[in-house]
Formats: C-alpha cells, structure tokens, sequence
C-alpha cells in the first residue's frame, strides 16, 4: 500500500534562518506531489505541486521554492525565513494531476517562526 | 483565480443533532471530493462525486452532487463527538483540484 513520509512534525526557526522540509512517498510510481499550507484555523492554500522529476509549478509567489530530485521525493526550501511563513505545512500525493484524482496527505509540519 | 466556496465557515451543535455544510462553484466540476481533517491531524480523503445528481452515503453522512454540477452538501445525521473536526470539500477545476475554505464542526455532548 501508498504511504506518505513527512518531516519533521514540529519545528521552531528564528526569522531569517533557512528551511529545509522534506517528503517521501511509497508504495506508487510517479506520483503528482504538492504542498499545501494552512493558516490556523484556515482552509488550504496550494504553494507547489509538481508532476514528475524536476517539474515544480509554483501557485504562489512568495518566500518558498520547492524541488523534486527523485520521483518520490519533495522537498519545501527557503533561504530566509519571514513571520508570515508560520503555518502548518502539508505534503499531498495523488495517481494523476487529474482533478479527478483523490489526494492523499502526510501528517505535515507545524512550524513557528520567532 | 477559481473558487470553491463552503458555508458555513463554523458550526456547533449539540450532539446528537443534524449537520450539513455546502460548497459552491460559480463553473462547471468535474467533481467533487470531501475531506475530514480531525484536529491537530491531516486531511483525509472520504468520498467522491462525479455525475450529475449523485447521491452517496456512508453510515450517518450523506453526500450530495448537484444537477448542474456547481454544488455540493454533506449532511451528517445525528452527530456524534467522533464527527468533530473540518469538512474541506474540492472541486475539479481545469485539472486541478480547488479546495474550500472547510467548515469546522465543533458538538457539545
């Protein structure tokens, strides 16, 4: 069966550090990825999602870049981190970009910029 | 860009009670998807509509696709505290899936 890998589940940065957040996924075979971020208590706000090796599409500008090195893997980066980044971070994969496809979330990351 | 809009934005009931949040689109979908998201954990996929009119159920929740395939509701007959958590319905927009802003559900038992 699929899984999804997501890390780490809590993290705490100072403004202006880097980021580095990292997604896996298992069991299926060119899987389309995303990221999402959510506001507390808000709904989900897609950053990237991407559909095979070295294919990122951004939805957003904004502080974050995203890359896929392997065909199930993901990974959220920034070089400075700002105070609007804090939120809850959450990587999805999906069979297809079909919307038609359902979308399957890891257990995310909480993270707190000081 | 494309939205996908969901009433009400909060909902408390008593348990026991009935439940039912609605998601509109102002285009066509091509589907819609309903997501649970307990607190403190991710969003998890429940079911999926596609044609016209469809009507699913699972145990105490019914799931509704309209007729002109713009909207959608999910109603949960007499609520339990499991039920407690955000319902995210999506819709399939030119090929990407556009969540709603959830509607968090909160019972008093």
């Amino acid at each position: 069966s699929q899984t999804i890998h997501q890390w780490p589940a809590t993290l705490v940065q100072p403004v202006g550090s880097p980021l580095s957040l990292e997604c896996t996924v298992e069991g299926t075979s060119n899987p389309n990825l995303y990221w999402y971020r959510q506001a507390a208590g808000r709904g989900l706000q897609l950053l990237f999602y991407s559909v095979g090796i070295g294919q990122i599409s951004s939805e957003v500008p904004q502080n974050l870049s995203a890359s896929r090195p392997q065909d199930r893997q993901f990974i959220l980066s920034s070089k400075k981190l700002l105070l609007s980044d804090s939120g809850f971070y959450l990587c999805a994969w999906s069979g297809g970009l079909n919307s038609n496809q359902p979308q399957h979330f890891g257990d995310g990351t909480r993270l707190s910029i000081l | 860009g494309q939205q996908v809009m969901q009433i009400p934005q909060y909902q408390h009931v008593q348990e026991g009670e009935d439940f039912t949040t609605y998601c509109n689109s102002s285009t066509t979908l091509s589907n819609i998807q309903w997501y649970k998201q307990r607190p403190g954990g991710h969003p998890v996929f429940l079911i999926q509509l596609v044609k016209s009119g469809e009507v699913k159920k699972q145990k105490r929740l019914t799931f509704q696709f309209g007729e002109a395939k713009k909207n959608s509701s999910l109603h949960i007959t007499a609520t339990q505290t499991t039920d407690v958590g955000t319902y995210f319905c999506a819709g399939g927009v030119a090929q990407k899936l556009v969540f709603g802003q959830g509607t968090r559900l909160t019972i008093n038992p």
